[in-house]
């Protein structure tokens, strides 16, 4: 079992609707969890992220975390061509390595 | 953020051949890692730079395929070497610190015919 599982999608979604991301990971003992965006071209830039369960609200994105169901989520409120993206979530690793640990990436179109 | 200039930014190379990548940081930063992500893949960490100490590989990974040198806090190469086709991927160069947390270069797109 991979320890951070994700949808690659790709995902196709009209302008102005709600979109939702996910993955789920495998080690109870992950603490931070991170949302990255990557344009084509480009490296991926650290979206938003969490520490432990509830929610996060940035503007038209929100992360949720599960811990219990060992669950992660981005939701895109609004979303526009300009959100059209691959979407990673990431897991730190092993305390003080700096390493983080990546779900496959979901590919997200938005057409206007 | 951290600053992170990446060179080159993409390349195509002939089999057999190695390629060098640069990463440069604008401050001096303490971990220093390099990623791969192959066409349609996630990114995958290579190994950990280690300043003045010879790099942590990931399973999977060898110092004879992927040597890296950190000479200093804020600079790092990785060479592929030896090169095929299953070499061409995306290699990022990754920093991680307490005022920026995990930032990424914009990444060496590589090419292997």
């Amino acid at each position: 079992q991979k320890e951070v599982e994700q949808d690659p999608g790709p995902l196709s979604v009209p302008e102005g609707a709600i979109v939702s991301l996910n993955c789920t990971y495998s080690n109870s003992a992950f603490q931070y969890f991170m949302w990255y965006r990557q344009y084509s071209r480009k490296g991926p830039e650290l979206l938003m992220y969490t520490y432990s369960s509830g929610n996060k609200e940035d503007g038209r994105f929100t992360a949720q975390v599960d811990k219990s169901s060992k669950y992660i989520s981005l939701f895109i409120r609004d979303s526009q061509p300009s959100d059209s993206a691959t979407y990673l979530c990431a897991i730190p690793g092993s305390s003080n390595t700096g390493k983080l640990i990546f779900g496959q990436g979901t590919t997200l179109q938005v057409k206007p | 953020s951290a600053v992170i200039s990446q060179k080159p930014s993409r390349d195509i190379c002939q089999r057999g051949t190695s390629l060098t990548i640069q990463c440069q940081v604008d401050s001096q930063v303490t971990m220093m890692f390099w990623y791969r992500q192959q066409p349609g893949q996630s990114l995958t960490l290579i190994a950990t730079a280690n300043q003045g100490s010879e790099a942590t590989y990931e399973s999977g990974f060898v110092i004879d395929k992927f040597p890296i040198s950190r000479p200093n806090l804020t600079f790092s190469t990785l060479t592929v070497s030896n090169m095929s086709p299953e070499d061409s991927s995306i290699y990022l160069c990754s920093v991680v610190g307490e005022r920026y947390g995990y930032t990424f270069g914009s990444g060496t797109r590589l090419t292997v015919v």
